[in-house]
This record gives C-alpha cells, sequence and structure tokens, in this order.
C-alpha cells in the first residue's frame, strides 16, 4: 500500500528559529494536507494544498505542493514555544475515498524558550 | 459553532468484548470518517460514510462495522476486541463529495480505547 515518508521524526529547537519538514510519497497525489496533533487531542488541519506548485501561507505557516505531486513541504517561521506538537502530513489519491487520507508518522516539534 | 463531537472519550474494555463509539459531525458536514491512531503513529483510515453509504474502507478485519444514521451521526463498532485494538479512535467530518474541498476532514478529539 501507499506510504508516506514523513522527516525528520523529531527536532529540538529553540524558540525564534524557523522549522522546515517534509513528506515524500511513492504515488502521486492530488491533495495534501498538514494536520498539528496536541497530546489528547485530534488533529486540526493547518493548511490545505490542491494544486501541484502551490504554495500556501497561513500565518507563521508556509507549505507547498511539490511538482511531482509526490511531495511537500511545511515551514515553520520564528517558532513560539505553543508551536509543540506533533505534525502530519496527509495524502489524498484521486479515485479513491474522499474520507481516505494517508498520513505519516509524523514530526515531533520541542521548543526551548 | 460546535466541532465534531466523540463519546465516550476514554473506556476501557476487555478482550473478546465489544464496543461502540459515537461521533457527531460538524453541523452541514455529510462525510463522516473513521481512523485508528495507535501511539507514535499516525491516523490510520478504517471507513467513509457519506448520505448513509459506506463509501470506502480501509484494511481492517470483518470485527469492524459503522453505520451513519439520517443526521449524518456515526457510530463505529468493534466486535471480539483484541490486546492490538487499543488505540485512539477518531471521526473526522467533512462537506463531502461534489465540494472542491472535500479532502479538508475537521477531526474530534477520539475516544481512547484501552482493551485489557
Amino acid at each position: 500500500g501507499q506510504q508516506l515518508n514523513q522527516s525528520p521524526q523529531s527536532m529540538f529547537i529553540q524558540e525564534g528559529e524557523d522549522v522546515s519538514m517534509n513528506c515524500t510519497s511513492s504515488s502521486i497525489f492530488n491533495t495534501w494536507l498538514w494536520y498539528k496533533q496536541d497530546p489528547g487531542e485530534g488533529p486540526v488541519l493547518l493548511i490545505a494544498l490542491y494544486k501541484a506548485g502551490e504554495l500556501t501561507s497561513n500565518g507563521r505557516l508556509t507549505a507547498q505542493f511539490g511538482i511531482t505531486r509526490k511531495d511537500s513541504f511545511l515551514n515553520i517561521s520564528a517558532s513560539i514555544p505553543s508551536d509543540v506538537g506533533i505534525y502530519f502530513c496527509a495524502g489524498q489519491n484521486y479515485g479513491g475515498s474522499q474520507g481516505n487520507l494517508i498520513f505519516g508518522k509524523g514530526t515531533k516539534l520541542s521548543v526551548k524558550p | 459553532d460546535a466541532g465534531v463531537t466523540q463519546s465516550p472519550t476514554h473506556l476501557i474494555k476487555t478482550r473478546g468484548q465489544q464496543v461502540t463509539l459515537r461521533c457527531s459531525p460538524i453541523s452541514g458536514h455529510k462525510s463522516v470518517s473513521w481512523y485508528q491512531q495507535v501511539l507514535g503513529q499516525g491516523p490510520q483510515f478504517i471507513f467513509q460514510y457519506y448520505e448513509k453509504e459506506e463509501r470506502g474502507r480501509g484494511n481492517f478485519p470483518d470485527r469492524f462495522s459503522a453505520r451513519q444514521f439520517p443526521n449524518y451521526s456515526s457510530e463505529l463498532n468493534v466486535n471480539a476486541l483484541l490486546l492490538g485494538d487499543s488505540a485512539l479512535y477518531l471521526c473526522a467530518s467533512s462537506l463531502g463529495r461534489g465540494f472542491s474541498n472535500t479532502g479538508e476532514l475537521f477531526f474530534g478529539e477520539g475516544s481512547r480505547l484501552t482493551v485489557l
């Protein structure tokens, strides 16, 4: 089955630093999404991408849909303590169930004040 | 407006028992999907329901079943529980088919199931 490789698995950074994480797939996706999950809670949608090459921002977050449609990255600028959590990429296919997202294993972000 | 609500939030069962988890989608959303999240992993797709019909099924055994009601709420049932069924079960809602942003799923906080 399809798999998403998300990297890095974890990051430990200083407050104020920029963060970059990415996701690669063995297959093409027509939608990429980025979610953040805090302990004991469900994932929260951060950014959705629908077109190859699309670059979308949400505040300090910027994400891009790779041209090959097999990858995506998420950048966080000027990190703050509340950015702590687990970030998941997720992809969706043409022809598949629209509720069927393939998730990566997550990037755990820790921020040192 | 209320987000996706799930119940119960936590429950403990023993092997062989059966469990029913419930989900109410965001108002106006017609599609509900269920995911299983094992500790340290990303969520895995179990089912999608739209307009009370199953629209997709992940790689889970027949012990897992679900249904959607006329008000678009949904139940997930798991029979003959195994230790490996211990996980966070997430419900997600979306507008449904025919909308360009149907890839955007909005998750509830989940039901934490522990099987002893």
